[in-house]
Protein backbone atom coordinates (compact mmCIF):
# COMPACT_ATOMS: atom_id res chain seq x y z
CA UNK A 1 0.00 0.00 0.00
CA UNK A 2 1.47 2.91 -1.26
CA UNK A 3 -0.48 5.61 1.00
CA UNK A 4 -2.08 7.19 -2.14
CA UNK A 5 -6.20 6.82 -2.43
CA UNK A 6 -7.67 7.17 -5.53
CA UNK A 7 -11.69 7.18 -6.08
CA UNK A 8 -13.59 5.58 -7.61
CA UNK A 9 -11.59 2.13 -8.59
CA UNK A 10 -13.99 2.11 -11.72
CA UNK A 11 -15.49 4.57 -13.67
CA UNK A 12 -18.41 3.93 -16.79
CA UNK A 13 -19.92 6.73 -18.75
CA UNK A 14 -21.17 7.75 -22.09
CA UNK A 15 -19.31 9.90 -24.74
CA UNK A 16 -19.92 13.98 -23.23
CA UNK A 17 -20.26 13.18 -19.77
CA UNK A 18 -18.24 14.96 -16.92
CA UNK A 19 -16.60 13.17 -14.37
CA UNK A 20 -14.19 14.04 -11.40
CA UNK A 21 -11.78 11.53 -9.89
CA UNK A 22 -10.40 12.22 -7.24
CA UNK A 23 -6.90 11.45 -4.97
CA UNK A 24 -5.38 11.60 -1.63
CA UNK A 25 -1.36 11.96 -1.69
CA UNK A 26 0.63 10.44 1.24
CA UNK A 27 0.09 12.51 4.46
CA UNK A 28 2.80 14.84 4.42
CA UNK A 29 3.48 15.16 0.82
CA UNK A 30 2.94 18.18 -0.61
CA UNK A 31 2.78 17.40 -4.79
CA UNK A 32 0.76 15.84 -6.98
CA UNK A 33 1.33 14.30 -10.04
CA UNK A 34 -1.48 13.23 -12.48
CA UNK A 35 -0.71 10.61 -15.21
CA UNK A 36 -2.69 8.98 -17.88
CA UNK A 37 -1.95 5.60 -19.19
CA UNK A 38 -3.55 4.23 -22.21
CA UNK A 39 -2.38 1.35 -24.90
CA UNK A 40 -1.64 3.73 -27.26
CA UNK A 41 -0.27 6.63 -25.69
CA UNK A 42 1.66 4.69 -22.81
CA UNK A 43 2.29 6.32 -19.36
CA UNK A 44 1.78 10.41 -20.08
CA UNK A 45 2.20 12.82 -17.43
CA UNK A 46 -0.63 15.10 -17.06
CA UNK A 47 -0.11 18.04 -14.67
CA UNK A 48 1.81 18.60 -11.57
CA UNK A 49 0.50 20.50 -8.43
CA UNK A 50 2.16 21.34 -5.26
CA UNK A 51 0.89 23.02 -2.03
CA UNK A 52 -2.25 24.01 -3.99
CA UNK A 53 -0.44 25.60 -6.88
CA UNK A 54 -0.29 24.36 -10.44
CA UNK A 55 3.40 23.33 -10.91
CA UNK A 56 3.99 21.96 -14.33
CA UNK A 57 1.40 21.12 -17.43
CA UNK A 58 2.35 17.40 -19.46
CA UNK A 59 -0.22 16.90 -22.38
CA UNK A 60 -3.19 17.60 -20.84
CA UNK A 61 -6.42 18.43 -23.11
CA UNK A 62 -8.28 21.83 -22.37
CA UNK A 63 -11.30 19.66 -21.65
CA UNK A 64 -9.40 18.26 -18.80
CA UNK A 65 -8.38 20.06 -15.55
CA UNK A 66 -7.52 19.99 -12.02
CA UNK A 67 -6.87 21.60 -9.01
CA UNK A 68 -5.63 20.73 -5.74
CA UNK A 69 -7.61 21.85 -2.31
CA UNK A 70 -5.91 23.28 1.06
CA UNK A 71 -6.16 19.77 2.64
CA UNK A 72 -3.90 18.75 -0.56
CA UNK A 73 -6.36 16.53 -1.62
CA UNK A 74 -6.35 16.84 -5.21
CA UNK A 75 -9.31 16.28 -7.87
CA UNK A 76 -9.16 15.54 -11.85
CA UNK A 77 -12.25 17.04 -13.74
CA UNK A 78 -12.50 15.48 -17.34
CA UNK A 79 -15.04 16.82 -19.76
CA UNK A 80 -16.91 16.56 -23.01
CA UNK A 81 -15.56 12.69 -22.28
CA UNK A 82 -14.61 11.10 -25.85
CA UNK A 83 -14.05 7.19 -26.38
CA UNK A 84 -10.45 8.12 -26.68
CA UNK A 85 -10.29 9.22 -22.93
CA UNK A 86 -10.86 5.97 -21.68
CA UNK A 87 -8.08 5.18 -19.62
CA UNK A 88 -5.97 4.26 -16.46
CA UNK A 89 -5.51 7.68 -14.58
CA UNK A 90 -3.40 7.63 -11.93
CA UNK A 91 -2.60 9.44 -9.24
CA UNK A 92 1.43 10.09 -7.28
CA UNK A 93 2.25 12.21 -4.70
CA UNK A 94 5.84 13.12 -3.14
CA UNK A 95 8.15 15.45 -1.11
CA UNK A 96 7.31 14.37 2.25
CA UNK A 97 10.64 15.05 3.50
CA UNK A 98 13.85 16.82 1.82
CA UNK A 99 15.40 14.37 -0.35
CA UNK A 100 12.85 12.39 -1.28
CA UNK A 101 12.42 12.39 -4.68
CA UNK A 102 10.19 9.44 -5.21
CA UNK A 103 6.58 9.69 -6.47
CA UNK A 104 4.02 7.06 -5.15
CA UNK A 105 1.09 5.81 -6.95
CA UNK A 106 -2.33 5.70 -5.78
CA UNK A 107 -4.26 2.44 -7.54
CA UNK A 108 -5.52 4.09 -10.47
CA UNK A 109 -9.24 4.87 -11.78
CA UNK A 110 -9.66 3.07 -14.66
CA UNK A 111 -12.47 5.31 -16.84
CA UNK A 112 -14.52 3.28 -19.72
CA UNK A 113 -16.07 5.85 -22.11
CA UNK A 114 -19.23 4.03 -23.66
CA UNK B 1 14.31 16.92 -24.53
CA UNK B 2 14.18 13.98 -22.23
CA UNK B 3 13.07 10.82 -23.04
CA UNK B 4 13.50 7.03 -22.01
CA UNK B 5 14.37 3.94 -24.25
CA UNK B 6 13.32 0.54 -23.32
CA UNK B 7 13.82 -1.52 -26.51
CA UNK B 8 12.68 -4.70 -24.73
CA UNK B 9 9.38 -4.66 -25.50
CA UNK B 10 8.48 -8.65 -24.16
CA UNK B 11 10.94 -10.88 -22.63
CA UNK B 12 9.84 -14.28 -21.32
CA UNK B 13 12.16 -16.18 -19.17
CA UNK B 14 11.57 -19.91 -17.40
CA UNK B 15 11.63 -19.68 -12.95
CA UNK B 16 15.10 -19.46 -11.79
CA UNK B 17 16.56 -17.51 -15.14
CA UNK B 18 18.88 -14.60 -14.74
CA UNK B 19 17.02 -11.48 -16.73
CA UNK B 20 18.14 -8.00 -17.07
CA UNK B 21 15.86 -5.51 -18.19
CA UNK B 22 17.97 -2.41 -20.26
CA UNK B 23 16.68 1.20 -19.99
CA UNK B 24 18.88 4.06 -21.86
CA UNK B 25 17.82 7.68 -21.40
CA UNK B 26 18.74 10.82 -23.22
CA UNK B 27 18.47 14.39 -20.90
CA UNK B 28 20.54 17.72 -21.48
CA UNK B 29 20.25 18.49 -17.58
CA UNK B 30 23.08 17.88 -14.89
CA UNK B 31 21.23 16.74 -12.60
CA UNK B 32 18.50 14.66 -13.00
CA UNK B 33 16.71 11.27 -11.31
CA UNK B 34 16.16 7.68 -12.65
CA UNK B 35 13.61 5.43 -11.61
CA UNK B 36 12.11 1.72 -12.25
CA UNK B 37 8.28 0.43 -11.59
CA UNK B 38 7.24 -2.58 -11.50
CA UNK B 39 3.30 -3.21 -12.45
CA UNK B 40 2.06 -6.31 -11.95
CA UNK B 41 -1.19 -7.47 -13.48
CA UNK B 42 -3.28 -5.80 -10.86
CA UNK B 43 -2.40 -2.74 -12.15
CA UNK B 44 -0.95 -0.30 -9.68
CA UNK B 45 2.49 0.84 -10.00
CA UNK B 46 4.98 0.07 -7.46
CA UNK B 47 8.25 2.18 -6.86
CA UNK B 48 11.41 -0.28 -6.58
CA UNK B 49 14.12 1.79 -6.92
CA UNK B 50 15.86 5.91 -7.30
CA UNK B 51 19.19 6.43 -8.65
CA UNK B 52 20.60 10.28 -8.46
CA UNK B 53 22.29 11.40 -11.44
CA UNK B 54 25.24 12.30 -9.17
CA UNK B 55 25.92 8.60 -7.73
CA UNK B 56 26.86 5.75 -9.98
CA UNK B 57 27.14 3.10 -7.55
CA UNK B 58 25.33 0.17 -8.51
CA UNK B 59 22.84 -1.35 -5.63
CA UNK B 60 21.24 -4.69 -4.71
CA UNK B 61 18.25 -5.20 -2.84
CA UNK B 62 17.62 -8.98 -2.68
CA UNK B 63 17.18 -10.68 -5.96
CA UNK B 64 17.09 -7.40 -7.69
CA UNK B 65 20.25 -5.28 -8.92
CA UNK B 66 20.71 -2.25 -10.67
CA UNK B 67 23.58 -0.84 -12.92
CA UNK B 68 23.37 2.92 -13.67
CA UNK B 69 26.37 4.24 -15.95
CA UNK B 70 26.25 7.44 -17.12
CA UNK B 71 28.74 6.88 -19.90
CA UNK B 72 26.39 5.00 -21.74
CA UNK B 73 23.22 7.00 -20.74
CA UNK B 74 22.20 3.23 -19.09
CA UNK B 75 19.94 2.16 -16.09
CA UNK B 76 19.45 -1.79 -16.12
CA UNK B 77 17.67 -3.54 -14.19
CA UNK B 78 18.84 -7.48 -13.27
CA UNK B 79 16.67 -10.08 -11.82
CA UNK B 80 18.56 -12.93 -10.32
CA UNK B 81 16.82 -16.16 -9.69
CA UNK B 82 13.42 -15.14 -11.55
CA UNK B 83 10.21 -16.48 -10.07
CA UNK B 84 6.47 -16.49 -11.32
CA UNK B 85 5.65 -13.81 -8.71
CA UNK B 86 8.47 -11.50 -11.01
CA UNK B 87 6.02 -11.25 -13.80
CA UNK B 88 4.85 -8.00 -14.48
CA UNK B 89 5.66 -4.35 -16.81
CA UNK B 90 8.76 -3.23 -15.73
CA UNK B 91 8.90 1.09 -16.64
CA UNK B 92 12.08 2.87 -15.94
CA UNK B 93 11.81 6.52 -15.63
CA UNK B 94 13.19 9.84 -16.10
CA UNK B 95 12.90 13.45 -13.91
CA UNK B 96 14.91 16.35 -13.61
CA UNK B 97 15.08 17.83 -9.81
CA UNK B 98 12.53 20.71 -8.40
CA UNK B 99 11.85 22.55 -6.09
CA UNK B 100 11.60 21.73 -2.10
CA UNK B 101 12.94 18.08 -2.78
CA UNK B 102 9.51 17.55 -5.10
CA UNK B 103 10.13 16.17 -8.70
CA UNK B 104 8.77 17.24 -11.86
CA UNK B 105 7.23 15.09 -14.10
CA UNK B 106 7.92 11.88 -14.67
CA UNK B 107 9.18 10.67 -18.19
CA UNK B 108 8.31 6.97 -18.78
CA UNK B 109 10.06 4.52 -21.44
CA UNK B 110 7.11 1.96 -22.90
CA UNK B 111 8.03 -0.46 -20.48
CA UNK B 112 8.78 -4.08 -20.47
CA UNK B 113 6.73 -7.03 -19.91
CA UNK B 114 8.73 -9.69 -17.79
CA UNK B 115 6.91 -12.97 -18.39
CA UNK B 116 8.58 -15.66 -16.10
CA UNK B 117 6.78 -19.28 -16.59
CA UNK B 118 7.01 -22.20 -13.94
Amino acid sequence: DSGVTQTPKHLITATGQRVTLRCSPRSGDLSVYWYQQSLDQGLQFLIQYYNGEERAKGNILERFSAQQFPDLHSELNLSSLELGDSALYFCASSGQRPGSYEQYFGPGTRLTVT
Amino acid sequence: AQKVTQAQTEISVVEKEDVTLDCVYETRDTTYYLFWYKQPPSGELVFLIRRNSFDEQNEISGRYSWNFQKSTSSFNFTITASQVVDSAVYFCALSEAGYGGATNKLIFGTGTLLAVQP
